[in-house]
């Protein structure tokens, strides 16, 4: 299997841009994951979908982000306007529906954006 | 509000040594831990996990050791090897599908 495919695998955009990073997770997995890894609060839940339908966005930290996953092999996490504090790796993570155990999820590379 | 906590940044071990890795946490609520394992330019992928109606667990190398009435987890890793280098994060289960993780713990293995 190819694993959690994400992309761009780095970008660099100037603050006030639209930024779409791109998930393809593991075929099969009914769950899709947004994180955000920052040095100051680590790995942190944006949100996540089942079987393509948000369950819980809490983790989203503002309006300016949205995510979507219009169908079962494809997610986009977009933030417009871009500013510099967005800067971080964003990983997409997918996992089974079989039985929960958190060795489960699998994350890819991750995309690191940085905003100028 | 964090969770599960990871205080020390960094961490740098003579190889051959043990290595420690710590983590607390708020809710006692929570099942089980886990351990992630991060190189650069990858994703994190899963180590070891701990019940929490255990108060050890060991795989080869990696223990995971846990404290319920402190609310603390530690990481041992015995012998370390220059192969151990990356950034370490502790993770609890939150709800049905739901990781919280720490900050992250970089750790540094010299020959």
């Amino acid at each position: 299997d190819a694993g959690v495919i994400q992309s761009p695998r780095h970008e660099v955009t100037e603050m006030g841009q639209e930024v779409t990073l791109r998930c393809k997770p593991i075929s099969g997995h009914d769950y899709l994951f947004w994180y955000r890894q920052t040095m100051m609060r680590g790995l942190e839940l944006l949100i996540y979908f089942n079987n393509n339908v948000p369950i819980d966005d809490s983790g989203m930290p503002e309006d300016r982000f949205s995510a979507k996953m219009p169908n079962a092999s494809f997610s986009t996490l977009k933030i417009q306007p871009s500013e510099p504090r967005d800067s971080a790796v964003y990983f997409c993570a997918s996992s089974p529906s079989t039985g929960y155990s958190g060795n489960t999820i699998y994350f890819g590379e991750g995309s690191w954006l940085t905003v100028v | 509000d964090q969770q599960v906590k990871q205080n020390s940044p960094s961490l740098s071990v003579q190889e051959g040594r043990i290595s420690i890795l710590n983590c607390d946490y708020t809710n006692s609520m929570f099942d089980y831990f886990l351990w992630y394992k991060k190189y650069p330019a990858e994703g994190p992928t899963f180590l070891i996990s701990i019940s929490s109606i255990k108060d050890k667990n060991e795989d080869g190398r990696f223990t995971v050791f846990l404290n319920k009435s402190a609310k603390h987890l530690s990481l041992h890793i015995v012998p370390s090897q220059p192969g151990d280098s990356a950034v370490y994060f502790c993770a609890a289960p939150q709800g049905a599908q739901k990781l919280v993780f720490g900050q992250g713990t970089r750790l540094t293995i010299n020959p």
